[in-house]
Parts: structure tokens; sequence; C-alpha cells
């Protein structure tokens, strides 16, 4: 079955520590991988995709077959990255996007 | 460009009614997609349409349709309602691309609550 799993449902973390995100996937064959963001009040939005490979915002996701993992990272995190992530995988039909459940970033000061 | 505008914002039906959502893609967006959000089952693929035609479909139960027209705009309808439908209903829209993923720019929502 195709799946997306966020174990943590909140992170807190206070601003200039590490970040990191999880998410773990159930797919046969070969994944493409989504960061979604949902800042308070605004829409949901691309974060970053695997295949481009980019850092956005500061943020990274490595996609670990291995591990079946496409984990968000960033070194330092700032008060504006409070937010909702979603990982998200593409299924293979068009456009269709299976999202994990969130976690909720809260970046103290 | 105008981002994906969805009407009506909010909502609020009673059990049995049906109800339509509405959405109007980025202008040269020709692909339109409906998720159903809800705090239990989190975002859920509803279906997808391009030129009018429904290319993708979740797994949701018949009481759940939609359907494109000419200038992309999209609409979804939900007929017997159930409290259980009680959810944000996002759009998105995307251009049509190489591949069979094309990245998603998604509306504001339309938050329906059945009572």
């Amino acid at each position: 079955a195709q799946r997306v799993t966020q174990p943590e449902k909140l992170l807190s973390v206070f601003k200039g520590a590490p970040v990191e995100l999880k998410c773990n996937y159930s797919y046969s064959g070969s994944p493409e991988l989504f960061w979604y963001v949902q800042y308070s009040r605004q829409r949901l939005q691309l974060l970053l995709r695997h295949i481009s490979r980019e850092s956005i915002k500061g943020f990274t996701a490595d996609l670990n077959k291995g591990e079946t993992s496409f984990h968000l990272k960033k070194p330092f995190a700032q008060e504006e990255d409070s937010a909702m992530y979603y990982c998200a995988l593409f299924s293979g039909g068009y456009n269709k996007l299976i999202f994990g459940a969130g976690t909720r970033l809260a970046v103290h000061p | 460009k105008a981002g994906v505008t969805q009407t009506p914002r909010y909502l609020i039906k009673t059990r049995g009614q049906q109800v339509t959502l509405s959405c109007s893609p980025i202008s040269g967006h020709r692909s339109v997609s409906w998720y159903q959000q809800t705090p239990g089952q989190g975002l859920q693929f509803l279906f997808e349409y391009f030129s009018e035609t429904q290319r993708n479909k979740g797994n949701f139960p018949g009481r759940f349709s939609g359907r494109q027209f000419s200038n992309s705009r999209s609409e979804m309808n939900v007929s017997t309602l159930e409290l259980g439908d009680s959810a944000l209903y996002l759009c998105a829209s995307s251009m049509p691309g190489a591949g069979a993923y094309n990245e998603q720019f998604f509306g504001p929502g339309t938050r329906l609550t059945v009572l």
C-alpha cells in the first residue's frame, strides 16, 4: 500500500536549534516526494521536491531509499519557520498526492 | 497572476442536503485536483480533472462527484450529506506538463460544516 507516515504531530524547538521533521513512505517503485508547508492563515504551498535537490529557506531533504525516508532538515530554526509541514508522495496517477498527517513545527524565541 | 480561488469560503448544511463547491484555477492552468482535509483522515485526494475529463479518482463514495468546464473552472458536488463530510475542501490547479505530476497550487479551501 502507498502510505506516508509523519510520526510527530508536534515538534517544538528553540530559535537557532537544528530541526528534523521525519517522513517515511511506503511505495513500490521509484518514489517522487515533496514537502508542503502551510503558514498560519496561508495556503498550502510547495516547499521542495526531492527531484530538484534544492535548498529552500534553508531547508533540505534527502531521499533515502534504503530507509524509505525523506526527512526535512534545517540547521538553524527561525521563528518564521513555525508552520504545519506535510510530506507528500506522488502516487503515480495524474497529479494524485498522498499526504502524511502533518507535523506542526513551533519555533520559540 | 491571481491565485486559485474557491467559493464559497464557508458553508453550513444539514444532513441529507447536497452541496456544490466551486474552484477557479490560476489563469492558464488546465488541471484541477480536489482534496478533502479532516482532523481524523488528514488530506485525501478526491479527483483530478483535465480538459473537462476526470483522469484520476480517489477512494470516495459516489456521493462525491465533480466536473470541469471548458474554461477549466471546476465544481465538486456532494449529495446526501453526512456528518462525516464536514471538512475543509481544497482545490489545486497545475499547468499541464510532460510528466504525470506537475506542481500544484492550492486554493484557500471551502470549510463545509454538516449539522
